[in-house]
């Protein structure tokens, strides 16, 4: 069974429109996280969540929100797609918060906006 | 803020060559220090972590790291490197309030066959 996985692995769509990426852990964690991975290769944490409460939220548009059903779901919803918002997303998870906990990450979901 | 600096953008190495890939923190005491792989098109796993003690830990694949305090670095070594080690490595630390991890810019390695 795969540890965290996110889905839609490719994610192709326009400007203007609105999507979602969805993300499950099965690791029973009580932390997820939402990172954006731009062309250079540099993560961004972009939201985290404990115990479905939003602990931190970094400086990024009000287009991107996180949407946590329950410990095991961390979503990520996106309105009016812009071309930067084009990056590779990933899901993460850890025990406890990050302090001595090491994260596990999902595979990724690669989104392209023409 | 917690900062991590990866000095090495892109390194390529000849197979069966040995590797070491640098890694300076900023950071008020001793900090937790992790390094992650991420094979191409893959997410990120990770290599090895160092919380205390004997500041020479060893990882998966082979890996080992050796935090220097004094250096305020933690780079990460292998005596011979493999063609499957071609990837994207990054240092991390938790950040002051232990509420995220700060990456460093990551590395690329290269390996020549």
């Amino acid at each position: 069974d795969t540890a965290v996985s996110q889905t839609p692995k490719y994610l192709v769509t326009q400007m203007g429109n609105d999507k979602s990426i969805k993300c499950e852990q099965n690791l029973g964690h009580d932390t997820m996280y939402w990172y954006k991975q731009d062309s250079k290769k540099f993560l961004k944490i972009m939201f985290s969540y404990n115990n479905k409460e939003l602990i931190i939220n970094e400086t990024v548009p009000n287009r991107f929100s996180p949407k946590s059903p329950d410990k095991a779901h961390l979503n990520l919803h996106i309105n009016s797609l812009e071309l930067g918002d084009s990056a590779v997303y990933f899901c993460a998870s850890s025990q406890q918060g990050p302090g001595a906990n090491v994260l596990t990450f999902g595979a990724g979901s690669r989104l392209t906006v023409l | 803020a917690q900062s991590v600096t990866q000095p090495d953008i892109h390194i390529t190495v000849s197979e069966g060559a040995s590797l070491e890939l640098r890694c300076n923190y900023s950071y008020g005491a001793t900090p937790y220090l992790f390094w992650y792989v991420q094979s191409p098109g893959q997410g990120l796993q990770l290599l090895l972590k160092y919380f205390s003690g004997d500041t020479l830990v060893q990882g998966i694949k082979g890996f080992e790291a050796e935090f220097k305090r004094s250096q305020s670095s933690f780079n990460l070594r292998k005596p011979s490197v493999h063609w499957s080690d071609a990837a994207e490595y990054f240092c991390a630390v938790p950040d002051n309030y232990g509420q995220n991890f700060v990456f460093g810019p990551g590395t690329r390695l290269s390996v020549l066959p």
